[in-house]
């Protein structure tokens, strides 16, 4: 078992440019997020996926977009990126099915934005 | 929004020492999870507590959730080295929503 996959693990842009981040779960979890962590903010949810064909808004969805392409593959992407995208993502997964939430977190991708 | 405040924002101390690191928030949460995160890497998953006044302790961490579900604290005995780490806490609903705090920069010096 992988876990959560997240790829590229480090990419640098120029403002403007556009990518997508990819993120796998090999452990059959309906919901699955997209996180940034910046420094003395914490992690700030982006988007969220409940299950299979939906997608929700978190707390900074701005400049992003998302798409649940199957049950195991989450992808975050920035269409015109900004410096202000400077930061560290998260993808998570979790099984919510249970009587309560536990997430389990890739390894993350360092993005730069110049 | 924050919903979780954590305290201290860092903290550093010697081998052996003990320490508490709190989680407030004035919202009801029907879970609270505690992970710790190491430098370029994600965070992992300690503890989950869903009662309120329950006590769970992994090995020399000890953690609580508050009788009226809306504070954790974590208390580290004897900390070591590899104690040192980012330590989040998360909050979550019936919904499919979590809410960090800031986190808490924890050095264990040897």
């Amino acid at each position: 078992n992988a876990g959560v996959t997240q790829t590229p693990k480090f990419q640098v842009l120029k403002t403007g440019q556009s990518m997508t981040l990819q993120c796998a779960q090999d452990m059959n979890h309906n919901s699955m997020y997209w996180y940034r962590q910046d420094p003395g903010m914490g992690l700030r949810l982006i988007y969220y996926s409940a299950s299979e064909g939906t997608t929700d808004k978190g707390e900074v969805p701005n400049g992003y977009n998302v798409s649940r392409l199957n049950k195991r593959e989450f992808s975050l992407r920035l269409e015109s990126a900004a410096p202000s995208q400077t930061s560290v993502y998260f993808c998570a997964s979790s099984d919510a099915s249970g009587s309560y939430n536990e997430q389990f977190f890739g390894p993350g991708t360092r993005l730069t934005v110049l | 929004t924050q919903l979780l405040e954590q305290s201290p924002q860092f903290l550093s101390i010697q081998e052996g020492e003990n320490l508490t690191v709190y989680c407030n928030s004035s919202s009801v949460f029907s879970s609270l999870q505690w992970y710790r995160q190491e430098p370029g890497e994600g965070p992992v998953l300690l503890v989950t507590v869903v009662t309120g006044g329950e006590v769970k302790k992994l090995k020399r961490l000890t953690f609580q959730f508050g009788d009226a579900r809306k504070d954790s604290s974590l208390h580290i005995t004897a900390a070591q080295p590899g104690d040192t780490g980012l330590y989040l806490c998360a909050g979550s609903n019936t919904g499919n929503q979590f809410y960090f705090g800031t986190g808490t920069s924890l050095t264990v010096i040897p």
